[in-house]
């Protein structure tokens, strides 16, 4: 069975980091490509990062891009993702989500983790 | 970027209706699109993918169809367990855009 769990949310300040982390298991990690989406607060889903299954391959959405790092350590089977800058309207439930092996859609989600921006 | 809208944003129907929620994109995506399910207070569930074949036990009710720029998720007869709001995505190149949403609901 497919598990993707997420950690590293909480509150930060504006202008303030944190490391998101997405542990997989159930599926050969190292095979996938892995997305991160994000999802404001009774807001719809916005396409954040992906990484391809090697690492060699990144795309970060324009509103992160600079401030945003996707990476990933298949030695772990660990997705991660690096905030930095943080602003208000950064806060949303962050998924990490596994590519399909026939395309880039998100065939496995995982439950999100909160990332709260806030003084 | 391509820009994938809509439509309706929002619905209500009664229970054994038919639902069709269409998605358009801005140019040209073939095939290359996915629609999702996310109940309330849960996480997004694929349902559809290279837009009409169904994912791995969905139900038969739904269905989607389209190619290029015009895409439906159909539900032939919507059932309560289907409240949720519906999201498309296209992914054949990056920035994989999701859609706004729509949101089903029971009359």
């Amino acid at each position: 069975e497919v598990q993707l769990v997420e950690s590293g949310g909480g509150l930060v300040q504006p202008g303030g980091s944190l490391r998101l982390s997405c542990a997989a298991s159930g599926f050969t990690f190292s095979s996938y490509a892995m997305h991160w989406v994000r999802q404001a607060p009774g807001k719809g889903l916005e396409y954040v990062s992906a990484i391809s299954s090697n690492g060699g391959s990144t795309y970060h959405a324009n509103s992160v891009k600079g401030r945003f790092t996707i990476s990933r350590d298949n030695s772990k089977n660990t997705l991660y993702l690096q905030m930095g800058s943080l602003r208000a309207e950064d806060m949303a439930v962050y998924y990490c989500a596994r590519a399909a092996s026939s395309g880039w859609y998100a065939e496995d989600w995982g439950q999100g983790t909160l990332v709260t921006v806030s003084s | 970027d391509i820009q994938m809208t809509q439509s309706p944003s929002s619905l209500s129907a009664s229970v054994g209706d038919r639902v069709t929620i269409t998605c358009r994109a801005s140019q040209g995506i073939s095939n290359y699109l996915a629609w999702y399910q996310q109940r309330p207070g849960k996480v997004p569930k694929l349902l559809i993918y290279a837009a009409s074949t169904l994912q791995s036990g969905v139900p038969s009710r739904f269905s989607g169809s389209g190619s290029g720029t015009d895409f439906t998720l159909t539900i032939s007869s919507l059932q309560p367990e289907d409240v949720a709001t519906y999201y498309c995505q296209k992914y054949n190149s990056a920035p994989r855009t999701f859609g706004p949403g729509t949101k089903v609901d029971i009359k």
